[in-house]
Parts: C-alpha cells; structure tokens; sequence
C-alpha cells in the first residue's frame, strides 16, 4: 500500500527566503505525483502536475522535480511572499488510487 | 474555465436526514472523483467515476451512494450518516486515465448532528 510522507510537517520563514518541500513515496509504481495548496477551509489548487517519465516542472516561482527511482520529490518556491502561506500537498496516483501526504504548513512572514 | 462547482458549500443534517451533494464541470473531463477530508488530515479518496461509469469504491460504507447523471455532473446521496462522517467532501474531475491533472472543487462542509 502507497504511503506518502511530507517532510518537515510546518515551516516558517521571513519573505524573501528561497524553500524547499519534500515528499517521499513507498511505492515507484506511479502515473504521476501533482502538488497541490490549500488554504484553510477552502479545496485544493493544483500547482504542478509532474507525470511519471518527467523529471520536473515549473510554473513561475514554483520547481517541482521527481525521482521516481527513490521514491522522492521536491518543490523549490523562489523568493517567498506572504500570499504563499497555506498548506502544501503532494499526493501520486498508482494502482487506481490517488494518495496524499500530511502537508507542509508553510507561513511566510512580512 | 478550469472551474468545479460544488453545492451546498455548507451542509448541516441529522442522522436521519437524507441529502445530496453536487458536483458540476465544464471542462469536458470524463473523470470525476469524490475525496473526504477530515480535519487537519489529507483527503481520502472515496469514489471514480470514468466516462460515466463507477471504476473505483473505496471500501466506502454504503449511506454514501454516488451518481453521475451525465459527463458533467456527480452527485454523492447521503443517508443515516453517522457524526464521524462530518468532514469536508471535495469533488474532482480530470481526463480519464492516470497521467492527467486534477482540478478540485471548493468542497462541502458537512455536519453531522
């Protein structure tokens, strides 16, 4: 059974600050793994969608990169802002299940 | 538009009560998921649907029941739920197949008194 764990499970840094969140899972049989933000009490926004043959993508300040092999990801946000702070997740889709991590509740601080 | 819709967004109602939620997409997605979240937890996956038709249940009790009446629109019927099903139910849709994105609704607050 996929498990999926986020590393570290809160963060809190000045505005500015370059950061780096971890994801790791068990299983390497994967389709793809997306990274996802939610605010409090609201859905999930997707940020990146990285599929099982890429190694990585960006979006603006976002770099999310995936080796499948060691059952590892990473998002790299650039230059932090407030408007950052919310809690990220990650979460792969195998065998016909789609699994999250925990989270990493990230505050950014004026 | 690469919006889900979900109604209501909040939702109160006894054990006995029978109530539906819904889902709606115009993104042409042919995959549509129902998630439950719990507090401070991730979402859990409970049902997909591909093309209309149910291809994953996730072990979910049955006072949960899903329906997808058309390519658009997923309801989840909900009866005799207990307290513990209170949570936050997402709803999702992609292309169908396991490479695409999902995109998520806003969900529904449930509460079960």
């Amino acid at each position: 059974k996929q498990e999926v764990t986020q590393i570290p499970a809160a963060l809190s840094v000045p505005e500015g600050e370059n950061l780096v969140l971890n994801c790791s899972f068990t299983d390497s049989a994967i389709y793809n793994l997306q990274w996802f933000r939610q605010d409090p009490g609201k859905g999930l926004t997707s940020l990146l969608l990285i599929q099982s043959s890429q190694r990585e993508q960006t979006s603006g300040r976002l770099n999310a990169s995936l080796d499948k092999s060691s059952g590892r990801s990473t998002l790299y946000i650039a230059a932090s802002q407030p408007g950052d702070s919310a809690t990220y997740l990650c979460a792969v889709w195998g065998n016909n299940d789609m699994r999250f991590g925990a989270g990493t509740r990230l505050t950014v601080k004026p | 538009d690469t919006e889900v819709t979900q109604t209501p967004k909040h939702l109160v109602m006894g054990m006995t009560n029978k109530k539906s939620l819904k889902c709606e997409q115009h993104m042409g997605h042919r995959a549509m998921y129902w998630y439950k979240q719990k507090a401070k937890k991730p979402p859990e996956l409970m049902f997909v649907y591909s093309y209309e038709k149910l291809s994953i249940n996730e072990s979910v009790p049955s006072r949960f029941s899903p329906e997808c009446p058309n390519s658009s629109l997923l309801n989840l019927h909900l009866h005799a739920l207990q307290p513990e099903d209170s949570a936050l139910y997402l709803c999702a849709s992609s292309s169908p197949g396991g490479v695409y994105e999902q995109y998520f609704g806003p969900g529904t607050r449930l509460t079960v008194t």
